[in-house]
């Protein structure tokens, strides 16, 4: 169990440019997780996949942000012409769904810190 | 959508001191979870805990979900334990976090 990787730690851009972040989960979950924090604040839901079903996103995720995961392994969130505003830690989280008393409980990844200028 | 709210805000200990950090929830959840994210931002699963009581280490939390909250119980503080810990209760796999408890220890 090597934990939910996300790639990269860190991400300057300016203002309009596109990012793309990746979430590797570990590696028998089939439900993936996408949250932003801000700064003094909790995570907030951004969207849901299991397998490589999009089952759930949030009203905070504007057309500007699209988020994949193809073959239910890895997952993709792009951000396209980036505000400042768009400034947040964003996180990736895994579980398992799959009974027991584990089912639901979610784990998160070190996270992409994403700065705009 | 469940409103959480988590006190106190903040918290400053010396080493060895016992807390009690709580989470009041709107509606009723059939998930929560407290995290322990460390200063460099890594949220730390502590407990998967929709009811009942569970204990590990020096850390013990209660969920009572008819009344609506948790407790997280924090005996013989240490630094290590600084930073901020969340309450995440859901309805579903979406969870919704509090604002936090900011917890600094000193030695």
């Amino acid at each position: 169990d090597t934990g939910v990787s996300q790639d990269p730690r860190h991400k300057i851009t300016k203002r309009g440019q596109n990012v793309t972040f990746r979430c590797d989960p570990i590696s028998e979950h089939n439900r993936l997780y996408w949250y932003r924090q801000t700064l003094g604040q909790g995570p907030e839901f951004l969207t849901y996949f299991q397998n490589e079903a999009q089952l759930e996103k949030s009203r905070l995720l504007s057309d500007r942000f699209s988020a994949e995961r193809p073959k239910g392994s890895f997952s993709t969130l792009e951000i396209q012409r980036t505000e400042q505003g768009d400034s947040a830690m964003y996180l990736c989280a895994s579980s398992s769904r799959g009974g027991g008393t584990r089912a639901y409980e979610q784990y998160f990844g070190p996270g992409t810190r994403l700065t705009v200028t | 959508g469940i409103q959480v709210e988590q006190s106190p805000p903040d918290l400053i200990l010396q080493e060895g001191a016992n807390s009690t950090l709580r989470c009041n929830f709107s509606d009723s959840v059939n998930n929560l979870q407290w995290f322990h994210q460390n200063p460099w931002g890594q949220l730390i699963n502590l407990f998967y805990i929709p009811s009942g009581t569970k204990q590990n280490g020096r850390l013990s939390a209660t969920t009572v979900a008819t009344e609506r909250y948790s407790l997280l119980y924090i005996s013989s503080s240490q630094t290590t334990d600084s930073g901020v810990y969340f309450c995440a209760p859901g309805d579903t796999d979406k969870l919704i976090f509090g604002t936090g408890t900011r917890l600094q220890v000193f030695p």
